[in-house]
């Protein structure tokens, strides 16, 4: 089975820090993408960690503890055109290595 | 840069109509998928094809199939649509399974 758990919604204000959690619980784990998704457009690739530790990326850097089936994506400097949603993916392994997404998270960068 | 083009941005159809959503990669993927995406829901996989004429069901296919008939193409078709299939539709595609996927701009569908 396949569980994974985000918060629905975060604010944070302009130019702060933000970290965005996400949990999952995997018959088989192979990797976890992060992507954001602005309001009324497609998902984009932020990062994949494959294993554990931080992975940095400019003002991104992504998580990983496969021990404790965690990930977290922090935003720093936090700008407006942050705000969008965050969505976690767990690609599994064995078999098409499917990839399956997580609610996503809301966040609303406020001045 | 990928692009992932969707033949609709907004579609509205009534109950009962076949349904027929095109999406068409530039990049030479071998894989793309259907999405369907609902508040509260996210992000859920329908079908998936790794090669042309190659399909495999993701998590909801019910309601749904697929054709995909040349490398760069692969349509998501409502046999008969119902309300419930209101949704917003996203295609992508990735070079390898499991690697990042190149999304479309999405397609609104209203069934009324």
């Amino acid at each position: 089975g396949q569980n994974i758990d985000q918060p629905t919604e975060m604010t944070a204000t302009e130019g702060a820090i933000v970290q965005i959690n996400c949990t999952y619980q995997t018959s088989g784990f192979n990797g976890l993408f992060w992507y954001q998704q602005h309001a009324g457009e497609a998902p984009t690739f932020l990062s994949y960690n494959v294993l554990d530790g931080l992975e940095e990326k400019g003002r991104f850097s992504s998580f990983l503890s496969r021990s404790k089936g965690y990930s977290y994506l922090l935003l720093k400097e936090l700008q407006m055109k942050d705000s969008a949603s965050y969505l976690c993916a767990v690609r599994r392994s064995g078999g098409y290595q499917k990839v399956t997404f997580g609610i996503g998270t809301k966040l609303q960068v406020i001045p | 840069d990928v692009k992932v083009t969707q033949s609709s941005r907004y579609l509205v159809k009534r109950t009962g109509e076949k349904v027929f959503l095109e999406c068409v990669q530039d990049m030479d993927h071998e894989n793309m998928f259907w999405y369907r995406q609902d508040p509260g829901l996210g992000l859920r996989l329908i079908y998936f094809s790794y090669d042309v004429k190659m399909k495999e069901k993701g998590d909801i296919p019910e309601g749904y199939s697929v054709s995909r008939e040349k490398k760069e193409r692969f349509s998501l078709i409502l046999e008969s649509a119902s309300t419930n299939q209101t949704s917003m539709y996203l295609c992508a595609s990735s070079l390898d399974l499991g690697n990042e996927q190149y999304f479309g701009p999405g397609t609104r569908l209203t069934v009324t």
